[in-house]
């Protein structure tokens, strides 16, 4: 079964510090990675996808990466701001002739003053 | 606005009551994706469409459940004889084939239901 697996559950960081997000998946064949932020009571939000062969990828201050033999891939936000606070979703997508999706639960992060 | 939009925002309905949801994609989006969400849980896939065609349904979607998307535009989700259970975040999104590989989601704002 395909899984998506994020950690930790949930994060609460001083305003202006650095953070890592980490995302574990089992899908296969896979196709593409996508990290969603998603605010409260809103739909979520792409900030990044990448493909097999990608390594990195920045979104202003979100840079994501993918090891694409391990399975894991990581979010990381820099000089973080009270506006993060959000789910950090991290999806997966199989390859085929349509795409199936599998997404993780989400890291809640809190930036507090 | 030429995002992905559904209405209504949020329906609070009796139980056993039938209560339908509307979803505008991306006007050139051809696929458009629902899913439910609840409290502290990431979205679960409950059907997806390639223009007018159903090409999959989750286990999830019971007998209960109906969506439709009539004309390969705007879609239609059904729940009848709700029960408490049903009580979520109704997500839709919408990606274009093109690119091929990427084909990114754009999700609406959803649908909050709540069954009394």
């Amino acid at each position: 079964k395909n899984q998506v697996e994020q950690s930790p559950q949930s994060l609460i960081i001083l305003e202006g510090k650095n953070c890592t997000l980490q995302c574990n998946y089992t899908v296969s064949p896979f196709s593409n990675l996508r990290w969603y932020k998603q605010d409260t009571g809103r739909g979520p939000v792409s900030l990044t996808i990448m493909t097999f062969s990608e390594n990195t990828k920045s979104n202003g201050r979100y840079t994501a990466t993918l090891d694409a033999d391990t399975k894991q891939s990581s979010l990381h936000i820099t000089a973080s701001q009270l506006s993060d606070s959000a789910s950090y979703i991290c999806v997966v997508s199989e390859s085929g002739g349509y795409q199936k999706v599998t997404f993780g639960i989400g890291t809640k992060l809190q930036v507090i003053p | 606005d030429t995002g992905v939009s559904q209405n209504p925002r949020h329906k609070i309905t009796k139980r056993g009551q039938n209560v339908t949801f509307r979803c505008d994609p991306i006007s050139e989006h051809n696929r458009l994706y629902w899913y439910r969400q609840t409290l502290g849980q990431g979205p679960e896939f409950l059907t997806y469409f390639q223009n007018e065609a159903q090409l999959e349904k989750s286990r999830l979607l019971s007998d209960r459940f109906s969506a439709e998307r009539p004309k390969g535009s705007f879609s239609t989700l059904e729940i009848q004889r709700t029960e408490q259970g049903d009580s979520a975040m109704y997500l839709c999104a919408s990606s274009s084939i093109r690119p091929a590989r990427t084909d990114t989601q754009y999700f609406g704002p959803g649908t909050r239901l709540t069954v009394l």
